[in-house]
């Protein structure tokens, strides 16, 4: 049982160009989320989706785009990364809110610098 | 705009000392959680609390709820080396059934010192 798996664990971009990170999780649970983490910041949260096919915005959703084509993958997108955007990104998921515990699982994380 | 205060934000304890790192939220929320992270590592899931004077303990951590007060603990007893990390509170601030996700304080840096 893998959990929240995140693709790829480290990366160097040039500012301007794109990429996508990829979050794959094994629990059959119906909400996920992106969070960034950046030193004294705590972690917050970008987009998220409570379902197949839906998405919404979180509090830092500029310059970022998100897919959820598939239950177990959620997607995040860089169209034309940033300076800004170098950060450690967090993929999680969660049952159903209310219907349980609420409780986050994380991926290992994602780091990613933009030169 | 739901804000998550915690305090202290960096502490550097004795072994065997207890302390008590404290998490205030600016909305009504009966839900908190308490998470563990190591350097350059993921977050670990420690304590889900869930209603008003809700008190969870695993080994010498212990975590509690006043919903009423908007205030969390987590109290360290007798510290041990192993318990340095970073410590984040999060809160759910959603009334549509956690839809939403969690909102998370700065973390607070803890070292224990031998």
């Amino acid at each position: 049982n893998a959990g929240v798996t995140q693709t790829p664990k480290f990366r160097v971009l040039k500012t301007g160009q794109s990429m996508t990170l990829l979050c794959a999780q094994d629990m059959n649970h119906e909400y996920m989320y992106w969070y960034r983490q950046d030193p004294g910041m705590g972690l917050r949260l970008i987009h998220y989706s409570v379902g197949e096919g839906t998405t919404a915005k979180g509090e830092v959703p500029d310059g970022y785009n998100v897919s959820r084509l598939k239950k177990q993958n959620f997607l995040l997108g860089l169209e034309s990364a940033a300076p800004s955007q170098t950060s450690v990104y967090f993929c999680a998921s969660s049952l159903r809110g209310y219907v349980d515990t609420g409780e986050l699982f994380f991926g290992e994380g994602s780091r990613l610098t933009v030169l | 705009e739901l804000k998550v205060e915690q305090n202290p934000l960096f502490l550097s304890m004795q072994e065997e000392k207890n302390y008590t790192i404290y998490c205030n939220y600016s909305t009504t929320s009966d839900r908190l959680y308490w998470y563990r992270q190591d350097p350059g590592k993921s977050l670990e899931s420690l304590f889900v609390l869930l209603s008003n004077g809700a008190v969870k303990q695993e080994g010498r951590l212990m975590a509690s709820l006043d919903t009423k007060a908007r205030l969390s603990t987590l109290h360290i007893t007798a510290a041990v080396h192993d318990l340095s990390a970073t410590y984040f509170c999060a809160v759910d601030m959603s009334s549509g059934g956690g839809a939403d996700g969690l909102t998370f304080g700065k973390g607070t840096h803890l070292i224990i010192q031998p």
